[in-house]
């Protein structure tokens, strides 16, 4: 089974602010996804990576999928409260089994 | 775009009941759909993927007998949680792919599960 660590797990910081957020596996994926999830509703795409060395920009979200195909970034320029929930990166399997990172939830405060 | 609906939102029951989650694609037919759970400020864990028209497989340390699967139709699978526990309480959510496209998931807006 592969796995798909994100780092960090956990972030609070301030309107703003800029961050980053990493997805890493030992394997490699034809396809990478990110998605957002707020509180008591399912996760919503954000995009989708194809080619190793991509980058995709999305407003203030810029996405990059590694030369490799092992991992993944997403920076976030210019952090809002409107930004905050659980961001999860998630890559297909076999079967077309979906299989998500461990998520980072992110917090950002006035 | 895509929409899958999830039925009911949010279930209490008690202890030993059995529970039925629906999941539907609305405006297209789901050949695959798979179903998750998550525990609070977890991410999602595959239990089971649905095939419409066979039997569901289910991930390793799912209990079958337990999460009951039924795709009957192109477009509604059905999680049933037999004699639940307080332990089986979480989030469940589904998600549909139709044929084709290979980035196609789709999610419903899950449903919290609540045994007392």
């Amino acid at each position: 089974t592969q796995l798909l660590e994100q780092s960090p797990q956990f972030l609070s910081i301030q309107e703003g602010e800029n961050l980053t957020v990493y997805c890493n596996s030992s394997s490699v994926f034809s396809s990478l996804q990110w998605y957002r999830q707020e509180p008591g509703e399912g996760p919503v795409l954000l995009v989708t990576v194809v080619t190793g060395g991509e980058v995709k920009k999305l407003k203030r979200l810029t996405f990059q999928f590694g030369d490799a195909r092992k991992d993944s970034s997403l920076h976030i320029t210019a952090a809002q409260p409107g930004d905050t929930g659980l961001y999860l990166c998630a890559a297909g399997g076999g079967g077309n089994k979906l299989t998500f990172g461990t998520g980072t939830q992110l917090k950002v405060e006035l | 775009g895509a929409v899958v609906s999830q039925h009911p939102s949010w279930v209490i029951c008690k202890s030993g009941t059995s529970v039925k989650i629906e999941c539907r694609s609305l405006d297209f037919q789901a050949t695959t759909m798979f179903w998750y759970r998550q525990f609070p400020k977890q991410s999602l864990m595959l239990m089971a993927t649905s095939n419409e028209g066979s039997k569901a497989t289910y991930e390793q340390g799912v209990e079958k007998d337990k999460f009951l699967i039924n795709h009957a139709s192109l477009t509604l699978s059905t999680l049933t949680v037999t004699s639940a526990h307080p332990e089986d309480s979480s989030f469940y959510i589904c998600s549909a792919r139709g044929g084709g496209s290979n980035y196609g998931y789709t999610f419903g807006s899950g449903t919290r599960l609540t045994v007392v």
